[in-house]
């Protein structure tokens, strides 16, 4: 059962433009979200994350909103940069003693001048 | 500050050998995580140590298994490998639930 919905599975968006990558969960007991960037041949770097208690969460262009009542949270990246082409997971964990992270499918951002 | 550092960065096994992988934290990092990662997939839990002990553990075969040594750093063994085991493994070390991943040991099974 994936617990972490993640869509869309690719994304192509125009230089500057507004790139949106959402997710859903099931499980209540998660109580951390993050977002990773992958880049080819490269690991999982932690973008942004957020706990359940804010709504949202603002860093330089990345943004996390996050809406409990609904089980989903979405990244969005203003000003899209041909930089940020790479492919994006969201996660979540729940702090019961060990942090194992459920990652979504991920997205393949790509920017387009 | 060094990353989590994952050696070898490529490895070329044949089908029934056995693996290990090895990952050093970041300093100060108690917390190591393996992942499996299946090309074109998100990364998949193997299993977590903290402390040496393990304190979880993924859906993963008994071919799978992983320890902790006092300095924190860990290897992750696999047994009898597979063709299915093909993949990235990444490992992780966590202060506070955030995990921070290295590039990871691109294992092959042929």
């Amino acid at each position: 059962q994936q617990q972490v919905k993640q869509s869309p599975q690719s994304l192509i968006v125009q230089k500057g433009g507004i790139s949106i990558i959402n997710c859903a969960y099931e499980n209540t007991a998660f109580d951390y979200f993050p977002w990773y960037q992958q880049f080819p041949g490269k690991g999982p770097a932690l973008l942004i994350a957020i706990r359940p208690d804010v709504s949202e969460k603002k860093e330089g262009r990345f943004t996390i909103s996050f809406n409990k009542s609904a089980k989903q949270f979405s990244l969005h990246i203003m000003d899209s940069q041909p930089g940020d082409s790479a492919t994006y997971f969201c996660a979540a964990s729940s702090n019961f003693g060990n942090e194992k992270l459920t990652f979504g499918t991920g997205t393949r951002l790509t920017i387009i001048p | 500050d060094a990353g989590v550092t994952q050696s070898p960065t490529h490895l070329i096994k044949t089908r029934g050998q056995h693996v290990t992988l090895r990952c050093s934290p970041i300093s100060g990092h108690k917390s190591v995580s393996w992942y499996q990662q299946v090309l074109g997939q998100g990364p998949q839990f193997i299993f977590q140590y903290y402390e040496k002990e393990e304190r979880g553990r993924g859906n993963f075969p008994d071919r799978f298994s992983a320890r902790q040594f006092p300095n924190y750093s860990s290897e992750l063994n696999v047994n009898a490998l597979l063709l299915g085991d093909s993949a990235l493994y990444l490992c992780a070390s966590s202060l506070e639930q955030s995990l921070h991943f290295g590039n990871g040991t691109r294992l092959t099974v042929t």
